[in-house]
């Protein structure tokens, strides 16, 4: 089953600041990772498919990026609406699997 | 548009047997998997399941293997979760979600709280 590793598991920034979420797969999965965005009591949202695309409707300040089996979530720019949690997802083979998640927190 | 609308909230007792169920709208529901996702309080999301209403093909993650049950009935566009009996580490939000590949999963339910206690 493939891993994906996700770091860090929490993260405090203010707003305005760029930040950076990894996630790292144990095996390839060629482009097949997304990330979501989850508040609590929500069901997640997606923000970035097919590692580097942006979801239609999602604000130009996130980005995806992927060198190899590592991939980047960057947010340039933080808003209030954007202090969440953070997980990434791949579908490429069964078990499908998230990352750890991350918690994004106001400084 | 497509819509992904989830039963309603649950509380059951250790042993009790329960069924959950996902009504998708706005889209052919035979095209796409539909997947079931568990997420404990204050925990990450796993994947519990998926299934191809097309010919109701079914995956397990191998920690749900056994312990539930993936359905899906084409003539009313809709799928199942089901337990024969409940656990207390069972409580959970339980969220359907559409797969589509690529790592989209664009289309969520709002989730159906299933709470186990005596």
């Amino acid at each position: 089953a493939v891993q994906l590793t996700q770091s860090p598991s929490s993260l405090s920034a203010s707003l305005g600041d760029r930040v950076t979420i990894t996630c790292r797969a144990s095996q390839g999965i060629g482009n097949e990772l997304g990330w979501y965005q989850q508040k609590p009591g929500k069901a997640p949202e997606l923000l970035i498919y097919a590692a580097s695309s942006l979801q239609s409707g999602v604000p130009s300040r996130f980005s995806g990026s992927q060198s190899g089996t590592d991939f980047t979530l960057t947010i340039t720019g933080l808003q209030p609406e954007d202090f969440a949690s953070y997980y990434c997802l791949q579908d490429n083979n069964w078990p499908y699997s998230f990352g750890q998640g991350t918690k994004l927190e106001i400084k | 548009e497509v819509q992904l609308v989830q039963s309603g909230a649950e509380l059951k007792k250790p042993g009790e047997s329960l069924k959950i169920s996902c009504q998708a709208s706005g889209y052919n529901f035979p095209t796409y998997y539909v997947g079931w996702v568990r997420q404990m309080a204050g925990k990450g999301l796993e994947w519990v399941g998926i299934v191809r209403p097309s010919d109701s093909d079914t995956l397990y993650s191998p920690s749900f293997e056994g312990q539930v049950t993936i359905s899906a009935d084409r003539s009313i566009n809709t799928a199942y979760l089901q337990w024969s009996s409940l656990k207390a580490s069972d409580t959970a939000m339980y969220f359907c979600a559409r797969v589509t590949g690529l790592g989209i999963v664009a289309y969520w339910g709002q989730g159906t709280l299933v709470t186990v206690s005596s």
